[in-house]
């Protein structure tokens, strides 16, 4: 089976701060990683990946994400947060050891991230 | 570029009416995945759907039923709502589906009264 931890419901910080958003996840083989941003009444905007290679992944909009696998987690990271950076965060997890044709993804329960000017 | 397109976006319906959402997926995606988010929860996984044939199924209640069609379109069918079903809908898809990436539609909120 498949799951992902965010173990914070919220994050606050000041603008210019770092942002980190946890996420911690388990499977069975490897993890294929996501992180998805979600405005409000939108819908899920695809931030970054991990599938393999470098454990420091870069995505859209000046965020970033490493992999670490030997404490099984995936955090979301950006160097200096803007307002606009307020939203609702979500980790995702895909199992590589599954059967044929199940590619659905697992997410986490959400981190509100809230970027205070 | 072309995104997800999902309709309607707003859907009020009252208990024991069905309902039924439509999801355009990016052309060239042959992959449609709908999910489930209900207020304040994760999006949760219902059913999936590769070359017009179902690939995998999740959580989705008897209730409901999806296809997807020649243009590889889907549609997700609700019947007997329960005030329950109330939620966001979203449809995603894939070039393939072994394809890393998931791209989300914006999502029909569904409200049952």
């Amino acid at each position: 089976a498949q799951s992902v931890a965010q173990p914070e419901d919220q994050v606050n910080v000041a603008e210019g701060n770092p942002l980190t958003v946890k996420c911690t996840y388990s499977v069975s083989g490897n993890p294929y990683l996501f992180w998805y941003v979600q405005y409000p009444n939108r819908g899920l905007q695809f931030l970054l990946k991990y599938i393999t290679g470098d454990n420091l992944v870069k995505g859209s909009y000046g965020f970033e994400a490493e992999f670490n696998k030997s404490q099984t987690s995936f955090h979301l990271k950006k160097p200096s947060a803007l307002v606009s950076d307020s939203a609702l965060y979500f980790c995702a997890v895909r199992d590589s050891l599954v059967g044929t044709n199940d590619y659905k993804l697992s997410f986490g329960a959400g981190t509100t991230v809230t970027v205070r000017a | 570029a072309a995104g997800v397109i999902q309709s309607p976006r707003h859907l009020i319906k009252e208990k024991r009416e069905t309902a039924t959402l439509k999801c355009y997926p990016i052309p060239r995606h042959d992959t449609v995945y709908w999910y489930q988010q209900g207020p304040g929860q994760d999006p949760q996984f219902l059913i999936s759907f590769y070359e017009k044939m179902q690939s995998d199924k999740g959580s989705i209640p008897d209730r409901f039923s999806a296809q997807q069609f020649s243009d590889y379109h889907s549609e997700l069918n609700m019947s007997s709502l329960e005030l329950g079903d109330s939620a966001l809908y979203f449809c995603a898809s894939s070039v393939k589906p072994g394809s890393y990436e998931q791209y989300f539609g914006p999502g029909t909120r569904l409200t049952v009264t």
